[in-house]
Parts: C-alpha cells; structure tokens; sequence
C-alpha cells in the first residue's frame, strides 16, 4: 500500500535557524497539508495546498512559515527562523479529493535549543 | 472557526467493556467526521470515518455515530481488548474548504486486561 513519507524523522536546530521539512505525498493525490503535534496535545492544522497554491492556513501558520512543492513528489515545508516554541511533532498528509481520509506521513520531530 | 470539544480527555475499561467517546462541534456546515487511533510516538491512523449523510456506521467491534441536529458524535468500541490502549482523536472536516481537519483534544483509552 502507498504511504506518505517524512524525513528527517527527528531535526535538531538551534533558535534562529532555518529547517526544512521534507514530505513526499502519495503519487496520484492532489491535496497536501502539514499538521504540527506539540509533545502530549491535539493535533493542529496549520496549511492546506492544492494546485500549487496554498488553500488555506491556520493562525499558526504565519510568515515564519512556508510551503512549496518544488517538482511533483516532494512537498516541504520551511521554518525561516525557528522558536522554542516550533519543537513539535509535524505531519505532513495527503488526500486525492480533498474530501477523503488523509493519509498521513510518519512525521518529523523538531527539537528547537 | 470551528472547535470541537472531546471527552473524556482519560479512559479506563476493562478488557471486554465496551468505550464510548463524544466529541461536539461547532460549524454547522462539517460534514466530514474521522476518528484516529495514535500509538506513542507514530502517526495517527484512521480507524473509521462518516460523513453527515449517514447516522451511523460499523466496523466490526468499532461504531461511529452522528448527530447531526446536536452536532455531536460519538465513537463506540465494544469488546475491548489491550492492543485498543492508545490515544483517540475525533476530527472534524468541510468540504470545499480543502480538506483541513480541526482535531479534538484527545482521549488516552486504557484497557486492563
């Protein structure tokens, strides 16, 4: 069966530099979105993309963060300057319609010192 | 935006009993309502899912149902056994919004053989 998958599975960065986290979708789906875990807590949406384009963000989601899809398997997401705050569990997912299961990666786990 | 609130946050049954957990919402136009089990430490996985034209649906020893009226719905699990302790979280999605899902908070379920 096709699964999403993340790397790296575990980043480690110090306060103020950049990351990138890297995702690649299931092959033949359209909708991708990245979702943050902080350790003990609900999962929290922060963007959904299609068609090249951001569909949708969260509250969180705000200029620090960014998302691209730079050819068609790989979908990041980048962290500009990176806060204690952003240590967290990041899942990316993927869905073919939009408005079926997601399926999502195995996450990466950022450490922020 | 949408919140959705989810009980209990704990859980403990003995293996055999059956676990009920409630999550509410508040949009009135989700019509997109998973469930995910999440073990420690992995991704979390679908486990059923059902949308606001049905009121009900079943998987074998797992059940969801919908009120779509009091906007709640529940996720029932009769015949626990120990490999059901894990976290528990009700979603919640809008079609022709991209897909995003508002997590609950979660529920630890613990089953004691």
């Amino acid at each position: 069966e096709p699964e999403v998958t993340q790397t790296p599975s575990h980043q480690v960065t110090q306060m103020g530099q950049e990351v990138i986290l890297r995702c690649v979708p299931i092959s033949n789906h359209l909708y991708f979105y990245w979702y943050r875990q902080i350790l003990g807590q609900k999962v929290e949406f922060l963007v959904s993309f299609y068609n090249n384009e951001i569909s949708e963000k969260s509250e969180i989601f705000d200029d620090q963060f960014s998302v691209e899809r730079p050819d068609g398997s790989n979908f990041t997401l980048k962290i500009r300057s990176t806060k204690l705050e952003d240590s967290a569990m990041y899942f990316c997912a993927s869905t073919l319609t939009g408005v079926d299961e997601q399926y999502f990666g195995p996450g990466t786990r950022l450490t922020v010192t | 935006g949408e919140n959705v609130e989810q009980h209990p946050s704990t859980l403990s049954v003995q293996e055999g009993d059956s676990a009920v957990i409630k999550c509410t919402y508040s949009d009135s136009a989700s019509n997109y309502f998973p469930w995910y089990k999440q073990e420690l430490g992995k991704r979390p996985q679908l486990i059923i899912d059902i949308r606001s034209n049905v009121g009900e649906k079943k998987d074998q020893r797992i059940a969801v149902t919908l009120n779509k009226t009091a906007k709640h719905f529940s996720l029932h699990i009769t015949e626990t056994q120990p490999e059901d302790s894990a976290v528990y979280f009700c979603a919640v999605g809008v079609y022709n919004q991209g897909g995003k899902l508002i997590f609950g908070q979660g529920t630890e379920l613990s089953v004691k053989p």
